[in-house]
């Protein structure tokens, strides 16, 4: 097992795209997260699945964000028409879904919004 | 959750013990205590949890004061490769809670030679 990976470690892009990246979560974990921080903060939670089904949804996750994690296992997370307050480091972490709840986090991935 | 507070950072001798404080003095009483860290350009890192019990693992101990209103990670022999940012966090375990974890800003520990 080699933990969570996401994918890319790195995005630049331009104020207007389409992003999208991917995470791979420990493959016997069911619950997947996504959270994003900023330069100096802790991570902000967005998302949790727990196998395919999106459970929860932070009010940070505004429209233009989407993510999906079908047959359960890889997510990914879509920022659409991108904005240079998206600029982040966006983290994948999973879990089991027993009473610890104890979160492997993925190395990240830091978007650059031009 | 209950909100925490910890100091923005310290310092520590390589070699000593890193006693790492956080106050939660709202915490509920079916409200855990977890620490995780953050290395330099890695995702956070689990390092304990704890009730009301002192906990220790091959990482740290956890110290929980009698009245649980605050509480003591302990690295005890610190190295260069603590250095990190550690999260003191409060959160329900088990039940109905997915989760997901409310991170402050931290304590930065700054480990030195």
């Amino acid at each position: 097992d080699t933990g969570v990976s996401q994918d890319p470690r790195h995005k630049i892009t331009k104020r207007g795209q389409n992003v999208t990246f991917r995470c791979d979560p420990i493959s016997e974990h069911n619950r997947l997260y996504w959270y994003r921080q900023t330069l100096g903060q802790g991570p902000e939670f967005l998302t949790y699945f727990q196998n395919e089904a999106q459970l929860e949804k932070s009010r940070l996750l505004s429209d233009r964000f989407s993510a999906e994690r079908p047959k359960g296992s890889f997510s990914t997370l879509e920022i659409q028409r991108t904005e240079q307050g998206d600029s982040a480091m966006y983290l994948c972490a999973s879990s089991q879904s027993d009473r610890w709840n104890e979160q492997f986090f993925g190395p990240g991935t830091r978007l650059t919004v031009l | 959750d209950a909100k925490t507070t910890q100091p923005p950072s310290m310092d520590c001798a390589e070699g000593r013990a890193a006693n790492l404080p956080c106050n939660h003095s709202t915490i509920s009483g079916n409200e855990y205590v977890y620490w995780y860290r953050q290395i330099h350009s890695q995702g956070p890192q689990y390092i304990i949890h704890g009730l009301k019990n002192n906990e220790t693992n091959e990482m740290a101990s956890l110290i929980i004061t009698e009245d649980r209103k605050s509480s003591t990670l302990i690295l005890p022999h610190a190295t260069l490769r603590d250095t990190a940012v550690y999260y003191c966090i409060v959160r329900v375990a088990g039940g109905t809670s997915y989760g997901k974890l409310t991170f402050g800003q931290g304590t930065i520990l700054t480990v030195h030679p």
